[in-house]
């Protein structure tokens, strides 16, 4: 089975601190994405990646980076943590570039920013 | 605008019932329609559908898209405890050379014993 890790399931910081969120596949899987999702505004692309150091920006990339180093491991990166980034972060991960639709998610990181 | 509606928002119903969810989408140039089940946090795939009037099935679940009227529905069957979770529809499109996911606000099913 393929598995999707990510390092915390719950994290508090406080405004203005930097962030990492980390986001381990074990399938050798080109495409990795990171998500947040927020009630009544469901779920919503940050950035996605396709290849390894390779990153494009999805629908809310402001005030978030991203990190692939490795082709196993997607980084997202608060640079200055806000209180309007309290959210579920969700990172997922799908078998090969331009394959969008069975995607694979990690549990979740709820993020709460005070 | 594009946009992926989910009906109804929550639902509550008994062990043994049968439930229909349903994805109505507004979307151009329509690549695929998918199905997630979210447990607790994790979003795990159900089903994708790209034809119309191919119905898809997993044990008590079935799907079926209409790309006529624009929608989708989900099926489930005799349904168990088990079922209890929040139902996720997203629908892919191409956007110019790109390809782009819209996901629905989902279902919340609860499955009462």
């Amino acid at each position: 089975d393929v598995k999707v890790t990510q390092s915390s399931r719950y994290l508090v910081k406080r405004t203005g601190e930097k962030v990492f969120l980390e986001c381990v596949q074990d399938m050798d899987h080109e495409n990795m994405f990171w998500y947040r999702q927020d009630p009544g505004l469901g779920l919503r692309l940050i950035y996605f990646s396709y290849d390894v150091k390779m990153k494009e920006k999805g629908d809310i990339p402001e005030g978030y980076s991203v990190s692939r180093e490795k082709k196993e491991r997607f980084s997202l990166i608060l640079e200055s943590a806000s209180t309007n980034q309290t959210s579920m972060y969700l990172c997922a991960s799908s078998v090969t570039r331009g394959v969008y639709e069975k995607l694979f998610f990690g549990s979740g990181t709820q993020l709460s920013v005070l | 605008e594009d946009k992926v509606v989910q009906s109804p928002l929550s639902l509550v119903v008994h062990e043994g019932d049968t439930v229909t969810l349903n994805c109505s989408y507004e979307v151009t140039n329509f690549r695929s329609l998918l199905w997630y089940k979210q447990e607790k946090k994790a979003p795990t795939f159900l089903f994708m559908l790209t034809s119309s009037g191919i119905e898809k099935k997993s044990g008590r679940l079935s799907s079926i898209l209409d790309k006529k009227e624009l929608f989708s529905i989900l099926n489930i069957t005799a349904t168990q405890t088990g079922d209890s979770a929040v139902y996720l529809c997203a629908v892919l499109y191409n956007a110019g050379n790109n390809r782009k996911l819209i996901w629905g606000l989902g279902t919340s099913l609860a499955v009462n014993p």
